[in-house]
């Protein structure tokens, strides 16, 4: 059963860069069909998407944040990170890592990871 | 960018009582494989966000049956059959039909 756990910084400065990674255990990130992605929720707020890759390394991005945003896989790691640049503090959210299912009959995340809480402040 | 819209916002429901939720998208989510790329998610109260039902009805692997989806197009409902104390919490319906993926506001659902 595949699982996520996302990692990094809890705090990051204002104008710095937010940096996580996602570890990924029980199955493997080179899968054909699936892309991994990050989602973020501010708090008390809804869901909002930021990206996703593929093991390849073919990424997409959400358009309002894309300059600021890189999303890249280390398939040795079986992990796969983000970075945001340029933080403020509208970035403070939890940051979530999740397993997209793209496969021809599919359009889903699942599973996701605990979630971690990244606040941007000084 | 697809815009989705859930109603209501918040529900509160007693126990055994049935519960619906609509999400209405600003564009069909029929794709031209003749599936619909909706979801719904459910966020526990201090969890991350569990697959409920994706492609419109399908149930997710140990989903109870008392919930379920329908709906075609724009306008779709996810419907719990008896409401549980279990079933609380925030619900977001989603359309992976295009990028960038939308989520709905979220209905928040207290038992009474």
């Amino acid at each position: 059963q595949v699982q996520l756990q996302e990692s990094g910084p809890g705090l990051v400065k204002p104008s710095q860069t937010l940096s996580l990674t996602c570890t990924v255990s029980g199955g493997s990130i080179r899968s054909d069909g699936f892309y991994w992605s990050w989602i973020r929720q501010p708090p008390g707020k809804g869901l909002e998407w930021i990206g996703y890759i593929y093991y390849s390394g073919t990424a997409y991005y959400n358009p309002s944040l894309k300059s600021r945003v890189d999303i890249s896989v280390d398939t040795s790691k079986t992990q796969f990170s983000l970075k945001l640049s340029s933080v403020t503090a509208a970035d403070t959210a939890v940051y979530y890592c999740a397993r997209y299912d793209s496969g021809s009959r599919a359009g889903w995340f699942d599973p996701w990871g605990q979630g971690t809480l990244v606040t941007v402040s000084s | 960018d697809i815009v989705m819209t859930q109603s209501p916002l918040s529900l509160s429901v007693t126990p055994g009582e049935p519960a619906s939720i609509s999400c209405r998208s600003s564009q069909s989510l029929l794709n031209s494989n003749g599936y619909t790329y909706l979801d719904w998610y459910l966020q526990k109260p201090g969890q991350s966000p569990q697959l409920l039902i994706y492609l419109g009805s399908n149930r997710a692997s140990g989903v109870p049956g008392r919930f379920s989806g329908s709906g075609s197009g724009t306008d779709f409902t996810l419907k719990i059959r008896r409401v549980e104390a279990e079933d609380v919490g925030v619900y977001y319906c989603m359309q992976a039909l295009q990028t960038p993926v939308t989520f709905g506001q979220g209905t928040r659902l207290e038992i009474k």
